[in-house]
């Protein structure tokens, strides 16, 4: 596609419910990164995947929190046992792999609000 | 540790006049790359500009452009001749570590800025 997808847009789920949040990146980008961003903060890195693999998942908050990237295109972030504290938007970029000045931007979705009841 | 700090949580400038965003970051990583973003009201992060650690010279896109002062460790953003659409949050980021590793791109709190007529 021409940009990165996330889906659904919204999501209300109850307390402690799973969701999944799906994220297609831009073809051919090998870097996919996950986000969460509350209202007027800035995004709180979650997982960085190169490729197939979770190459730093040092954001994600606790267990969870688990994102799978099986063949190295679409992404998926699995929150089990919701709380209302995990209510935010989420946001998925993806980027080319950084050439050896660093310039490869990341490209943002429109993000998937999360709001857990 | 606060790796990318952003001073000013908000700012007013009037139309058409130019305006400075700060960022200070802390790295002991010789390679890095800068980045600022604008995320509208909409919720989209516009990529603005980026810096590369070895850059010799600050980057310009048009109306931005980048005061990289390196042994400052501070990256401001300058926006010329401001504009009513230019009100937005605007984030400052950093990648680390490449091109040995691919590492994370990690974002300031935001600076909002309102442009007044």
């Amino acid at each position: 596609g021409a940009g990165v997808s996330q889906t659904p847009s919204n999501k209300v789920t109850e307390k402690g419910k799973y969701v999944e949040l799906r994220c297609d990146p831009i073809s051919g980008h090998t870097a996919l990164y996950w986000y969460r961003q509350s209202l007027g903060q800035g995004p709180e890195f979650l997982i960085y995947f190169q490729g197939t693999g979770a190459a730093d998942d040092s954001g994600l908050p606790n267990d969870r929190f688990f994102a799978v990237r099986p063949e190295g295109s679409v992404s998926t972030l699995k929150i089990q046992r919701t709380e209302r504290g995990d209510s935010a938007v989420y946001l998925c970029a993806s980027s080319l792999t950084p050439v050896p000045t660093g310039r490869r931007e990341a490209f943002f979705g429109q993000g998937t609000r999360l709001t857990v009841v | 540790a606060q790796k990318i700090t952003q001073t000013q949580p908000g700012m007013f400038v009037q139309e058409k006049e130019a305006v400075t965003l700060d960022c200070t970051y802390d790295t002991s990583d010789p390679s890095y790359g800068l980045f600022w973003y604008k995320q509208p009201s909409s919720g989209e992060m516009i990529f603005l500009i980026y810096q590369g650690s070895y850059d010799q010279q600050n980057a310009t896109e048009g109306r931005y452009s980048l005061n990289f002062q390196k042994a400052r460790k501070s990256a401001n953003l300058v926006i010329s001749a401001s504009q009513l659409g230019d009100s937005a949050m605007y984030f400052c980021a950093m990648r680390e570590g490449f091109p040995n590793r691919d590492d994370k791109i990690i974002f300031g709190k935001g600076t909002r800025l309102h442009i007044l007529p």
